[in-house]
This record gives structure tokens, sequence and C-alpha cells, in this order.
């Protein structure tokens, strides 16, 4: 049962550099999230998707931007990697958002930025 | 806003020992609560979750009951395993929002 897959899970980038985080759900989920995890901070959501094609702003989303063109994929993409986004990243899905629909989450990304 | 505010850690227990990891909420409707776990270099997992006020979730041993007086949400175990070792989030989900909030977790040592 593969779930929700990110990948990569680990990289380490230069200031400035530009890459692409994948997120792949074989479980059908109309709901995808990302979210980042900083010591101290728990988890705060980045940006998220309600369904193919559509992006929508979470609590932190500066610096990042998001494409959701396939339903089973979420793309996380950092244009100008800055030092302050080093962090561990977790994708995570959903069925929908109704009270006995939990969210099921990747093993996570861990990025430096240099 | 909402918010959630989890007791620091680390917590370090023996085996066999009681736990309580305290979790309070701060919340504008009427949320749904929920306990995930992440075991060392693993995803986030659901534990158990409790929709409304006086309801009890229940999984593995663990217990939270929603307190909406208290505005708590107290994850308990009465009797840890080593194999429990992990950090443990208290998480909301408000009325209408699609997101969770999460608290900043509580990592949880359990020694043989």
């Amino acid at each position: 049962n593969a779930g929700v897959t990110q990948t990569p899970k680990f990289r380490v980038l230069k200031t400035g550099q530009s890459m692409t985080l994948l997120c792949a759900q074989d479980m059908n989920h109309e709901y995808m999230y990302w979210y980042r995890q900083d010591p101290g901070m728990g988890l705060r959501l980045i940006h998220y998707s309600v369904g193919e094609g559509t992006t929508a702003k979470g609590e932190v989303p500066d610096g990042y931007n998001v494409s959701r063109l396939k339903k089973q994929n979420f793309l996380l993409g950092l244009e100008s990697a800055a030092p302050s986004q080093t962090s561990v990243y977790f994708c995570a899905s959903s069925l929908d958002t109704g009270e006995n629909q939990p969210q099921h989450f990747g093993d996570g990304t861990r990025l430096s930025i240099l | 806003g909402n918010s959630v505010t989890q007791m620091e850690g680390p917590v370090t227990l023996s085996e066999e020992a009681f736990l309580t990891i305290n979790c309070t909420y701060t919340a504008t409707g009427y949320p749904s609560l929920f306990w995930y776990v992440q075991y060392p270099g693993e995803g986030l997992q659901l534990l158990l979750k409790a929709t409304k006020a006086d309801d009890k979730g229940s999984n593995k041993g663990f217990e939270a009951t929603y307190r909406k007086e208290t505005t708590s949400f107290h994850l308990e175990k009465g009797s840890v395993q080593v194999s429990d070792s992990a950090v443990y989030f208290c998480a909301l989900r408000d009325t209408g929002r699609r997101a969770l909030t999460f608290g900043s977790g509580t990592r949880l040592q359990v020694q043989p």
C-alpha cells in the first residue's frame, strides 16, 4: 500500500537555487496539502488543493508555488530558495474534509538551504 | 484565530508507567480534535479523534476525551511501552475549515 509518496526524501540546495518537491497519492483523494515542520512550531500549512486544477494559500505561502495538474499529484516549488526555507516538508491527502476523513501523510522531505 | 497548545517535552517515562500529554485549544467554531503520532523518520499517523464534546477517542491503548468546558483533549495511556516512543501532535479542524491546526508536538521517550 503506497498511500502518499514524497520525492525526494533529502535535498541540499544553495541559496537562490530552485527545485520542485513531488507528492503522489494513490487513494483517489480530492484534497491535498503541503505543510512544513519546524522545531517547536508543529506543522504549518503552506498551500492546499481541493481538487485537480485548483490551489489555495495556507498559513505560510510566501516563497512557494504549487500545481495540481493531475488529481494524484501535488507539486511544491521553490523558485529561489532561502535559508529560512530549511525545514521538513510533509504532504498529506484526504478524501474530503468530513469529520470522519483523516489526513494521510507522506514520510517527509528534509530540505536544507545553505 | 485557532491555536493548539501542548505540554513541552521531552517526556521521559519508564516502561509500564502512566502517560498524560496535555493539550488545550482555542477555536472560533466547533472543532474536531485529533492526536497524531510521528515515529522516527516517518510521517504523521492518525492515532485517535473526537468530533464533538464529551466524545472519547481511543486506539492502541491511548485515550483522549473532548472537554469543551476546559477546551482540552489530553492524551492518556495506562501502561506505556518502549515502542510508544515517538512525537505526539494534538490538532484541530475548525468548523468549515479545510486544514488542520497543529500543536508543536511532544516527544515521548520510554525507557526499558
